[in-house]
């Protein structure tokens, strides 16, 4: 099974600010990421998603992706967040062949006026 | 289209006591997981429907835990008796295929708090 690390527990940031959010992921011959987050009171929700392609991905709400297979990393940016940004980011991986998926620890983002 | 719907919120119980948690999966999505957070830790699998069978249920951590998906549509994950080390979210999702294939997402619902004092 894979591991994710999310290196980061706690991002405070000031708004309009960029942030980058990192994922590192036990290393396998290929993988599919992710990138969910959970808003205060409300479920996970995908942000974005590699399966093959592109190695830059681009999500929703502005945020954007890059999977670096010889670093096993899919660190998530946004280049200018906003006060609706706040709220905890999960990087997720799993194997072509597998649907579960294994999460890392969780990142919580805290924007400021 | 109604998202996916768990119930109850949070509760909290005492040790030895049952809780019943309960999944409403988007209409027509075949495929039914549970997932859980324990004290801030990752979110991990605990286990797979496929409509009303059980798929792969290698991440649920004992007996103590049943869970049911009669009729293929909504699914129960009961605790019976519940532990302290049972405290954490539980969160359910649902798909038409499995996650990798394609255009299909995972849509995960808001979890249920589960504290046991």
């Amino acid at each position: 099974a894979q591991s994710v690390t999310q290196l980061d527990s706690q991002v405070p940031v000031f708004e309009e600010a960029p942030v980058e959010l990192r994922c590192n992921y036990s290393s396998s011959v290929s993988v599919y990421l992710f990138w969910y987050v959970q808003y205060p009171n409300q479920g996970l929700q995908l942000l974005l998603k590699y399966l093959s392609g592109s190695t830059l991905v681009k999500g929703i709400n502005g945020f954007e992706a890059e999977f670096n297979k010889s670093q096993t990393s899919f660190h998530l940016r946004k280049p200018s967040v906003h006060i609706s940004d706040t709220a905890e980011y999960f990087c997720a991986v799993s194997d072509p062949d597998d649907y579960k998926l294994s999460f890392g620890a969780g990142t919580t983002v805290t924007v400021r006026a | 289209e109604a998202g996916v719907t768990q119930f109850p919120s949070h509760s909290v119980i005492e040790k030895g006591q049952t809780v019943t948690l309960r999944c409403d999966p988007i209409s027509g999505h075949d495929n039914l997981y549970w997932y859980r957070r324990v004290m801030g830790k990752e979110i991990k699998f605990l286990l797979h429907f496929v409509k009303e069978s059980k798929q792969d249920e290698s991440g649920m951590p004992n007996n103590r835990f049943l869970a049911e998906r009669t009729g293929g549509t909504y699914s129960t994950l009961k605790v019976q008796p519940a532990e302290l080390e049972d405290s954490g979210v539980y969160f359910c999702a649902s798909s038409q295929g499995t996650v990798f294939q394609g255009a299909n997402v995972l849509t995960f619902g808001a979890g249920s708090r589960l504290t046991v004092l």
